[in-house]
Parts: structure tokens; sequence; C-alpha cells
């Protein structure tokens, strides 16, 4: 089953607003990733994270990698109409093969201009 | 022209028929999956791929069997399509030296009337 909660489920925002949203597991994580996905489109990675305590930004975006290896947050700054779509936190699991990823359930994210 | 590329983009089909999706990638990788999408319940794994002669079963594997024709393809197939398997249905490859990125097709709408 599900292993991973992601918070929020959805988000409306007014353009220029920041933007956070985290995974959460009561498990240990060995890598985190963070993807977004557009509408008709499949999910395109944003930032990977390969280490505990580790943030890393990408333009607008900033994600970190909990110390605790059982989370992981990201963040948008100045939010623009083009950030719409769903957000999806993905990690490996400790003790599963290597490639084999658990995905959230997605944050829904709308912003108006 | 994209790296992931899935066959038919939509498809409408009856409760007891046979189907088959297909997935072809450019991007030379070992390493294949097929994922399904349902609202709300993010991204589950059916079935992947670590080489041609290597397949093993996700998360949610009844009712689907795969094929790794050549390092290049992977299909899924519904031996006996039923209504909950009405679905968006990804696709993805990825490189173990790029630790656990995984790139995704654009989809595959399903549709099981």
């Amino acid at each position: 089953g599900q292993q991973l909660n992601q918070s929020p489920q959805s988000m409306f925002i007014q353009e220029g607003e920041d933007v956070s949203m985290n995974c959460t597991s009561s498990s240990i994580f060995n890598t985190w990733l963070w993807y977004k996905q557009d509408p008709g489109e499949g999910p395109v990675l944003l930032i990977a994270l390969y280490k505990a305590g580790e943030l890393t930004s990408n333009g607008r975006l900033t994600a970190q990698f909990g110390i605790t290896r059982k989370d992981s947050f990201l963040n948008i700054s100045a939010s623009i109409p083009s950030d719409v779509g769903i957000y999806f936190c993905a990690g490996q699991l400790q003790g599963t093969s290597g490639s084999r990823l658990t995905f959230g359930e997605g944050t829904q994210l709308t912003v108006n201009p | 022209d994209a790296d992931v590329t899935q066959t038919p983009r939509n498809r409408i089909t009856k409760t007891g028929k046979r189907i088959m999706l297909e997935c072809s990638q450019t991007k030379g990788h070992d390493r294949m999956y097929w994922y399904r999408q349902d609202p709300g319940l993010g991204l589950r794994l059916i079935y992947y791929s670590f080489d041609v002669k290597d397949i093993n079963k996700g998360e949610i594997s009844d009712g689907y069997s795969v094929s790794r024709q050549a390092q290049a393809k992977f299909s899924l197939s519904l031996e006996s399509a039923i209504p909950n398997q009405t679905a968006l249905y990804f696709c993805a490859t990825s490189d173990p030296t790029g630790l656990w990125t995984q790139y995704f097709g654009p989809g595959t709408r399903l549709l099981v009337l």
C-alpha cells in the first residue's frame, strides 16, 4: 500500500505567492525525487535529493531531504501561471531494490493570474 | 523527438477484450517500468524490467502481463479488460548510472466499458 503521505492534496494560490508542499513517511527513504505533471503529459523530474539534509534549488524551486530521511519538502517561490500542474514526491524506500520508486498521491496546484 | 513514446495515446475498449499498450524508448536505458495512475492514488507500479531477460511484478500486477521484446520496447497487456482497469498508464525508463531518476512517457488513457 501507499507509504508516502503528501500534503496538501490541492492548493489554490494567486500569482506571485510562494508555495510549500511536503511528503512524509513512517519509513526511511534513501532518495527523494520531486516531479511535475502537466495535463495530458507524463511526470517530469524537477529535483533529485540523495543525502539526508541536502538542500537543492532549481530556479524558483527548492527542495530538501529531511534529516530523519522520512520527509521532504518542495518550495516554489513567486509562482506563475505555468506552475499549474500536479506535483509528486517519490522516493526509493530503504530495503527495496534499486530503481523502484514509491510515489506520493500528488499535490494539485492552481495559480490564479 | 520524444525519448519515451507510448502507443496508443487513447484507447476505448469493452470488458473482456484483450489489449496491448506499447512503449518504446530511444534513451538506451536498460530499465523500464509500467505504472498506472488513478485520481488521488498517485502512480502505482505494475511491472518492471531491468533488462530483456528480467521481468518483475510491481505492487498491482494482477490482471496484467508484460513483454520485453528488446531493450527499447516494453509492452503491457490486459488479457481480459475490466472496467476498474480504466486509468492513465505510464511507461518509464531509468539508467542505473543515473541513480533512481525515471523518465516518463506521455501516457495512455484507457477506458474500459
